[in-house]
């Protein structure tokens, strides 16, 4: 079983809808749950960032953290064909000695 | 803040040859940085930890003699591919760590290897 499981989509939606993007995991020592972004040809540009369960808002972005389902999610309203990228779900321990990636979800936001 | 870059962005070679990637903390200083590769349309492969002074930790399969790491201050890391193979052309990523926030990490924006 992955560390952490992560649906590669491609996820295609228009302009302006609601995305949910979600990630589940194994290991119950990740206490730290990140989201990259990463536009194509580029490197990965962390976009949120939360420790334990809780959610954390940060414009159109949300990330909401179920550690008793051991699941994560991003949810992006409004969204704009500048969204469209691939997002990862990190997440690490508290001294970082495990950190992983999930493998990504293609999203593309159709203007 | 948290700036990390990568020089060269793009860098096509003969093979046989071997190619240094410089991975630099601009506005920190990073204890530990990270080696990516990854290919196209996949995650990101973690290639090996390094940290400022010691010897760097190469994942399994990863050939340390291939991919010569050093991270010689706590703002720069290089990594050199030896010797390289058009099997070894792909999109590799540093990322960095900052001292006292061990539990994520900071990227550059990589850079794209094409060996001929």
């Amino acid at each position: 079983q992955k560390e952490v499981e992560q649906d590669p989509g491609p996820l295609s939606v228009p302009e302006g809808a609601i995305v949910s993007l979600n990630c589940t995991y194994s290991n119950s020592a990740f206490q730290y749950f990140m989201w990259y972004r990463q536009y194509s040809r580029k490197g990965p540009e962390l976009l949120m960032y939360t420790y334990s369960s809780g959610n954390k808002e940060d414009g159109r972005f949300t990330a909401q953290v179920d550690k008793s389902s051991k699941y994560i999610s991003l949810f992006i309203r409004d969204s704009q064909p500048s969204d469209s990228a691939t997002y990862l779900c990190a997440m690490s321990s508290i001294t970082g000695n495990q950190f992983y990636f999930g493998t990504g979800t293609s999203l593309t936001v159709i203007p | 803040g948290a700036v990390v870059s990568q020089h060269p962005s793009r860098v096509i070679c003969k093979s046989g040859t071997s190619v240094k990637i410089e991975c630099r903390s601009l506005d920190f200083q990073a204890t530990t940085m990270f080696w990516y590769r990854q290919f196209p349309k996949q995650s990101l492969m973690l290639m090996a930890t390094s940290n400022e002074g010691s010897k760097a930790t190469y994942e399994q399969g990863v050939e340390k003699d291939k991919f010569l790491i050093n991270h010689a201050s706590l703002t720069l890391s290089t990594l050199t591919v030896t010797s390289a193979h058009p099997e070894d052309s792909s999109f590799y990523i540093c990322s960095a760590r900052l001292a006292g926030q061990l539990e994520t990490q900071y990227f550059g924006p990589g850079t794209r290897l094409l060996v001929l």
